[in-house]
């Protein structure tokens, strides 16, 4: 079935460095993929999305691009912040509404 | 500017007690859903719907409950609760026009739950 894998964490990172969280995916047909972060106490919250092959969704600085020829869609950023210091999960949209999630990844940035 | 609300935000219950979590969103959603969330195993599906008067079931459904009455309102309940139940809840809702598999998801704070 329609599947997403991320890469487990926890990440610690430094101020100013730069992340690649990974995610791969499996799936039929033509699926669009999400990334979303939750920050502490909250719920979750679209960072980005890309709903076909090559497409590049991008947003706070974030970025990942949709390839299809390796099922990836990994989140990169090319200097992280203190405040972007909250968990990262992978999503897959397929079907009519339909949504699968990856398991999470934290990412914690240390000053 | 709500969005979508969930209560309580957090319960305690003893095993074999019923309770319901409320689900309220005021962005006229056709679609909201329930998802647990618990440690390794990120966001499962438990029921869903697409619009009022229809619910149908998610990944893990066994031991809760849904109904859509009305198109804001979407409560999930536990019929009798165990501690396998223990987890972090969550409602996220989504308009049917965006269609497809690629609308966005507007998720609620959580209601955390702790089963003894």
């Amino acid at each position: 079935g329609n599947s997403v894998t991320q890469m487990e964490g926890p990440v610690t990172l430094s101020e100013e460095a730069f992340l690649t969280i990974n995610c791969t995916y499996t799936a039929t047909g033509y699926p669009s993929l999400f990334w979303y972060v939750q920050y502490p106490g909250e719920g979750l919250q679209l960072l980005l999305k890309a709903t076909k092959a090559d497409d590049k969704g991008s947003n706070k600085g974030f970025e990942a691009t949709y390839r299809k020829e390796t099922t990836s869609f990994h989140l990169e950023k090319g200097s992280v912040q203190v405040s972007d210091s909250a968990v990262y999960f992978c999503a897959l949209g397929w079907g009519y509404q339909k949504v699968t999630f990856g398991t999470g990844t934290k990412l914690q940035v240390i000053p | 500017n709500a969005g979508v609300t969930q209560t309580p935000k957090f319960q305690v219950l003893k095993t074999g007690q019923s309770m319901t979590l409320q689900c309220a969103q005021d962005m006229n959603h056709e679609y909201m859903s329930w998802y647990r969330q618990d440690p390794g195993m990120g966001l499962r599906l438990i029921h869903y719907s697409v619009g009022a008067g229809i619910t149908d079931q998610g990944e893990v459904p066994n031991g809760y409950n849904v109904s859509r009455s009305t198109t804001e309102d979407f409560p999930l309940r536990l019929l009798s609760a165990a501690p396998s139940q223990t987890s972090v809840y969550f409602c996220a809702s989504r308009s049917n026009l965006a269609g497809g598999p690629g609308g966005e998801l507007f998720f609620g704070e959580g209601s955390r739950l702790t089963v003894l």
